[in-house]
Formats: structure tokens, C-alpha cells, sequence
């Protein structure tokens, strides 16, 4: 059970060039959600989905898609990669059935750096 | 708009110093706070917190939370340096047509000193 699992684990971009961070969970969770973590920022929710197929705008969406084709993914595209993109980006993972409390399981984090 | 303020935002004591962690919230369709440690790499999950003035207790670490007044705390005892880390709150809401949410505070950085 490897719980959530994020690829790369690093990666350095120049200005303008794409890239796909890949999220996987094998907890079988409904919910997902991409965070963003700048120093003295604590998390703010880039991207979320409540289930296979659909996808929601959290905080901070702007220069940011995502899908979520199957349930145990989610990707989180960057199209044209800016300097103000440079962060450390989680995953998170969460039953989010309604009636229980919402307790989100993280990966490890993918450290973006955009020159 | 959601909000969730941490204070202090940085903190430094000396082992067996006891602490305590600040969180304030303002945020419609409450359902419940959540408490984290991060270490270096991602947020770990601490406590969960539903019912106002119901304590929840991990060895050192106890948390309560007061749904009138709005707010959380975190107290750690006998401070160890392995207590050294962010401690993020978080704040889960319901929403109608986009299933449920975390806000998260900036966090309060703790450095417990030998």
C-alpha cells in the first residue's frame, strides 16, 4: 500500500516550456486535490476533483489544468511554465464521502523550479 | 472569503518547554478542523477536531476547539527536538456542488532547541 505516490520528485523547467506532474493513490479515495506550498504561505488548493471524471478550481487555478481520467490519477499540466510557478507542489488524497470528516492523505511533493 | 490565521507564525523554546499553537477561523459550512505536522517533506496528519470543547490527545500533543469563539490550539508538553516542524491547521468545509475543501493557515514554524 503505497498510499500517495507523486512523479517527478523534482524538475527544473525553463520560461515557457510544458510539463505534466502525475499524482497516483491506491487508497481508492473519491477526492483529490493539487496544493501549491511558498514559504510563509502555508497550502493553497490549486486544482480539486470529487470523483473520476470531474474537476474543480481551488484558490490559485491561473496557468494550471488538470484531469482526471482514472480514479486512482490525477495530473496536474503546467502549459507555459513561468518563473512565479517555482514551488513545491502536493497531492492529496481524501475518502470525501459526504458524512465523514474530510482527512487528506499527502505525497511527498514535486519541487518545480521555473528559471 | 475563508479564512484561517496561525499564530505565532515562528517559534523557538528549549526541550521540555511546553507550547502553544494558535488557530482562528473564519469559514461558512464548517465541518471540521484538522491539524498537521510537516517535517521536510509532506504535512502528516495530527488531529481531527468535529465537537466544540472535546479534547483529543496524542501522548504530548492535545488539541481542542471552540466552535462559539472560533478558534483551535494545539499544546505540545515536555518539548522534544523531534517536536521541531510546521504545524499547519486547516479548516474542512462543505460545499453544495464541489464536495468538501480544506483552507489552510500559513502555518507556525516550531524549533525546539537541546
Amino acid at each position: 500500500n503505497a498510499g500517495v505516490t507523486q512523479t517527478p520528485k523534482f524538475r527544473v523547467l525553463k520560461t515557457g516550456q510544458s510539463m505534466t506532474l502525475l499524482c497516483a493513490q491506491d487508497m481508492n479515495h473519491e477526492y483529490m486535490y493539487w496544493y501549491r506550498q511558498d514559504p510563509g504561505m502555508g497550502l493553497r488548493l490549486i486544482h480539486y476533483s470529487v470523483g473520476e471524471g470531474t474537476t474543480a478550481k481551488g484558490e490559485v487555478p491561473d496557468g494550471y489544468n488538470v484531469s482526471r481520467l482514472k480514479k486512482q490519477n490525477f495530473l496536474l499540466g503546467l502549459e507555459s511554465a513561468a518563473p512565479s510557478q517555482t514551488s513545491v507542489y502536493f497531492c492529496a488524497s481524501s475518502r470525501g464521502t459526504s458524512g465523514f470528516p474530510n482527512e487528506q492523505f499527502f505525497g511527498p511533493g514535486t519541487r518545480l523550479t521555473v528559471l | 472569503e475563508d479564512k484561517v490565521v496561525q499564530s505565532p507564525l515562528s517559534l523557538v523554546v528549549h526541550e521540555g518547554d511546553t507550547v502553544t499553537l494558535n488557530c482562528s477561523y473564519e469559514v461558512t459550512n464548517f465541518r471540521s478542523l484538522l491539524w498537521y505536522k510537516q517535517e521536510k517533506k509532506a504535512p502528516t496528519f495530527l488531529f481531527m477536531l468535529t465537537s466544540s470543547g472535546i479534547e483529543k490527545k496524542s501522548g504530548r500533543l492535545s488539541s481542542i476547539l471552540d466552535k462559539k469563539e472560533l478558534f483551535s490550539i494545539l499544546n505540545i508538553t515536555a518539548t522534544q527536538t523531534g517536536d521541531s516542524a510546521i504545524y499547519l491547521c486547516a479548516v474542512d468545509r462543505l460545499e453544495e456542488t464541489s464536495g468538501s475543501r480544506l483552507t489552510f493557515g500559513e502555518g507556525t514554524q516550531l524549533t525546539v532547541n537541546p
